[in-house]
């Protein structure tokens, strides 16, 4: 059971250059959320999703667009990378709201150059 | 909104020395409580969690946490803290209302020396 996996680990990109980042979750949980943590800033919820085909903005949308048309993945995408977007980006998922434990993927190391 | 609050961002402890670290959060009502810890290059794991019910709760790793309604708090505690406890530490608030967002504090740098 792999759980929650994000594709890729690493990736450096150049301002402006676009890229997705995939999250995978094979446990069937209907909530995904993408959060970024900067130092000093734990994690930040940049969007998330309630179940297929539906999603929401979180604290700091800004620069990032999300999809969930399928259950089991999540999208994150950047058009136009900014420096500011440095980050390292972890995908969660949990199956209800609230009263249950949110599994997390190993996260995405971003560098904007 | 709900909003959660760590105050100590680093904390320093010799081995085998007690831990308190230290949550408070904003939150209309009680709200779902959890504790996190990430060990580095690691995604985060789970520690415990507070519903309701008993508000001392046990984790995993000889972890506890105490639920105190009237002070909003649900600070972390570890009788004798081992090198391997070195890692950073998340209190985290979830919703019981149609609001699904799930909420971190800041996270505090817990070090051990020998």
């Amino acid at each position: 059971n792999a759980g929650v996996t994000q594709t890729p680990k690493f990736r450096v990109l150049k301002t402006g250059q676009s890229m997705t980042l995939l999250c995978a979750q094979d446990m069937n949980h209907e909530y995904m959320y993408w959060y970024r943590q900067d130092p000093g800033m734990g994690l930040r919820l940049i969007h998330y999703s309630v179940g297929e085909g539906t999603t929401a903005k979180g604290e700091v949308p800004d620069g990032y667009n999300v999809s969930r048309l399928k259950k089991q993945n999540f999208l994150l995408g950047l058009e136009s990378a900014a420096p500011s977007q440095t980050s390292v980006y972890f995908c969660a998922s949990t199956p209800a709201v609230g009263n249950t434990e949110a599994f997390f993927g190993q996260g995405t190391r971003l560098t904007v150059v | 909104a709900q909003s959660v609050t760590q105050p100590d961002i680093h904390i320093t402890v010799s081995e085998g020395a007690s831990l308190e670290l230290r949550c408070n959060y904003s939150y209309g009502a009680t709200p779902y409580l959890f504790w996190y810890v990430q060990s580095p290059g690691q995604g985060l794991q789970l520690l415990l969690k507070y519903f309701s019910g008993d508000t001392l709760v046990q984790g995993i790793k000889g972890f506890e946490a105490e639920f105190k309604r009237s002070q909003s708090s649900f600070n972390l505690r570890k009788p004798s803290v081992h090198w391997s406890d070195a890692a950073e530490y998340f209190c985290a608030v979830g919703p019981r209302s149609n609001d699904y967002k799930l909420s971190f504090g800041a996270g505090t740098t817990v070090t051990v020396r020998a």
